[in-house]
């Protein structure tokens, strides 16, 4: 079984609506981290968290939130879709190992927003 | 802002070697390196400390210049399977693990 799943794995929605991204991990770690990828931008960081209680913006979180709602769980919002939220979205866990530095990347969800 | 990555696509054939570069206007406190091949998620290579410290890939090395904040990705004798987009990232002083990552740099290993 995967260490870090995301749900759904794709997801079509239209402008408006509101949309929720799921990330579980069984990794154990206390860090994880959501980050959205468009071609030919690389990836940039949405929001991070260190534990439950620890949850912090990155680059670009406009129009985003986020929940930790335990170490192994955190979800990403869209409050109201809108179109250039398309891209694909990786949730991604790090922990003890490797000094805490080695991020391990969930599958991804391909989120479309018409 | 984002750390820039050179070049931004590479082609090789099996056994050539290859550089990656990656450069940031900020002061570094380490460089992270990904790879991510096509329709998969990034992987881990390798991370490059200040003060010279490297963990990661036992057949890529790389080079973290602090003067310079730029770090450097040698993949010498390439195999089919080094195939995919290079990411680098890099964590400022005291949020090493607050990433920002470059655009990337494709590379294509042919045979």
């Amino acid at each position: 079984d995967a260490d870090v799943t995301q749900t759904p794995r794709n997801r079509i929605t239209k402008t408006g609506k509101r949309i929720m991204l799921e990330c579980s991990q069984t990794k154990g770690h206390d860090r994880m981290y959501w980050y959205r990828q468009d071609p030919g931008l690389g990836l940039r960081l949405i929001y991070y968290s260190f534990d439950v209680k620890d949850i912090n913006k990155g680059e670009i979180s406009d129009g985003y939130s986020v929940s930790r709602q335990a170490q192994a769980k955190f979800s990403l919002s869209l409050e109201s879709a809108i179109p250039n939220q398309t891209a694909l979205y990786f949730c991604a866990t790090s922990g003890p190992d490797r000094g805490g530095y080695e991020q391990y990347f969930g599958p991804g969800t391909r989120l479309t927003v018409t | 802002q984002q750390p820039v990555q050179s070049p931004q696509a590479v082609i090789l054939r099996e056994g050539e070697d290859a550089v990656i570069n990656c450069s940031s206007s900020k002061a570094l406190y380490s460089v992270h390196w990904y790879r991510q091949k096509h329709g998969e998620a990034p992987v881990f290579l390798m991370i490059l400390l200040k003060g010279g410290e490297q963990k990661g890939h036992e057949k890529i090395s790389a080079s973290f210049n602090e003067k310079k904040q730029q770090s450097s990705l040698y993949l010498t004798a390439s195999q089919l399977s080094y195939s995919g987009t290079y990411f680098c990232g890099t964590g400022p002083i005291g949020a090493t693990n607050k990433l920002i990552f470059g655009t990337g740099t494709l590379l294509a290993v042919q045979p």
